[in-house]
């Protein structure tokens, strides 16, 4: 089965709004990637995070690994159309979430 | 520069029936898998390459085998289909060592 998990499954944002989706793992990762996959298309490459702790951020998009290397979360300041899509996290392992998927009210 | 090419975009087989999705890639990477992905699932892992010659089982081997001569193609069979492998499939490809993950467009498989 997955070996990460992302909650929730499904956010319903509205425009401008701020929110938070969420990676964990039972284990310790060595590192983790996000990918977005737009509505129709394939996942592509955002962001890898490798050391505890660590923080990047994306223009309106921050990514944070946690202290114990075992949670990651992706964070996005006032929510456009365009940041509609799914999610993913996937670990060292190549193993993918679920993803969240989101979509934006106008 | 291509990056990863998958064909067909599209296919509707019969039960029973058997057929190819090709996957190639002008990066010269090393690494190729392919993946299928249905709804609430996200997407697994089907087999792994890490280079010409040497595959392996992913999470959800089973109804799939793979074969990798060269470095640029990892073609994935299917050798009698069943509805249960009615999916979206991916192939991706990555330099050895690196974990980033380029996708191909994918193939849209329906059995009936």
């Amino acid at each position: 089965g997955q070996q990460v998990m992302q909650i929730p499954q499904y956010q319903h944002v509205q425009e401008g709004e701020d929110f938070t989706t969420y990676c964990n793992s039972s284990t310790t990762l060595s590192n983790i990637q996000w990918y977005k996959q737009r509505p129709g298309g394939h996942p592509v490459f955002l962001i890898q995070l490798v050391k505890s702790g660590e923080v990047k951020k994306q223009k309106r998009l921050t990514f944070q690994f946690g202290e114990a290397k075992k949670n990651s979360s992706l964070h996005i300041t006032a929510t456009q159309t365009t940041d509609v899509g799914t999610y993913f996290c996937a670990d060292y392992k190549l193993s993918f979430g679920a993803g969240t998927t989101v979509t934006v009210r106008a | 520069n291509a990056g990863v090419t998958q064909t067909p975009k599209f296919q509707v087989l019969k039960t029973g029936q058997s057929m190819t999705l090709q996957c190639a890639q002008d990066m010269n990477h090393e690494y190729m898998s392919w993946y299928r992905q249905d709804p609430g699932m996200g997407l697994r892992l089907i087999h792994y390459s890490v280079g010409a010659g040497i595959t392996d089982q992913g999470e959800v081997p089973n109804g799939y085998n793979v074969s990798r001569s060269t470095t640029e193609d990892f073609p994935l069979r299917l050798l009698s289909a069943a509805p249960s492998q009615t999916s979206v499939y991916f192939c991706a490809s990555s330099y050895s060592g690196s974990n980033i993950q380029y996708f191909g467009a994918g193939t849209r498989l329906s059995v009936l």
